[in-house]
């Protein structure tokens, strides 16, 4: 059993704030890791995917960073607005480029108030 | 521009009673996989494939049977019902290459009373 944890479980931000959240992993087999979110009503959709270690993605006021070594991965948001309101998935994904499969750890919920 | 489309998005089975979820992609993704939603539990993969004619077992394969005779379908079938499998579910699909994002249907919502 992949044991895929993100941390807090829930976040209560002012509208303005920056926070961050985390996801830890077991690295061994992991070959890309991506994160989702996931707003109320809707389905996930692809943030990032990251693949090297060291490796940075950003997009707009969101970035992530990866540490393939000892399996974690952090997602920063800048300034919250209330439209980063929803739950953020991280997945890592095992096996080969081909055959691999997606674990999505249980997601940290954010609330922004205005 | 319909991606991957689940059907159907509402059902409601007795315990015991069969049934199959449809999925399906025109993006002529290889990869493929059904995961379940409930509160608490995030997404569990529940089975996967990587291409027509191949599956595999993901966390919770228990309860459901799948089959990938063509690129474009998923289907997921319970075959005898029980509550336990009340639940969001949610198909996806991606590219076969190494780092290809998920996309997802819209989700079906399952009761089994």
């Amino acid at each position: 059993i992949l044991n895929v944890e993100q941390s807090p479980q829930s976040l209560h931000v002012q509208e303005g704030d920056s926070t961050n959240f985390t996801c830890s992993f077991p690295s061994s087999n992991f070959y890309a890791l991506h994160w989702y979110r996931w707003e109320t009503a809707k389905s996930p959709e692809a943030l990032f995917v990251m693949t090297l270690n060291g490796d940075e993605k950003k997009k707009g006021r969101i970035s992530a960073t990866l540490n393939t070594k000892e399996g974690y991965s952090y997602l920063y948001i800048k300034g919250s607005q209330p439209e980063d309101s929803a739950t953020y998935l991280c997945a890592p994904r095992y096996g080969s480029s081909n055959t691999g499969k997606l674990i999505f750890g249980q997601g940290t919920t954010l609330q922004v108030k205005p | 521009n319909a991606g991957v489309t689940q059907t159907p998005k509402f059902q409601v089975l007795k315990t015991g009673q069969s049934m199959t979820l449809q999925c399906a992609q025109d993006m002529n993704h290889e990869y493929m996989s059904w995961y379940r939603q409930d509160p608490g539990m995030g997404l569990r993969l529940i089975h996967y494939s990587v291409g027509a004619g191949i599956t595999d077992q993901g966390e919770v394969p228990n309860g459901y049977n799948v089959s990938r005779s063509t690129t474009e379908d998923f289907p997921l079938r319970l075959l005898s019902a029980a509550p336990s499998q009340t639940s969001v579910y949610f198909c996806a699909s991606s590219p076969g290459q190494r780092a290809g994002e998920l996309f997802f249907g819209e989700g079906s919502r399952l009761t089994v009373l």
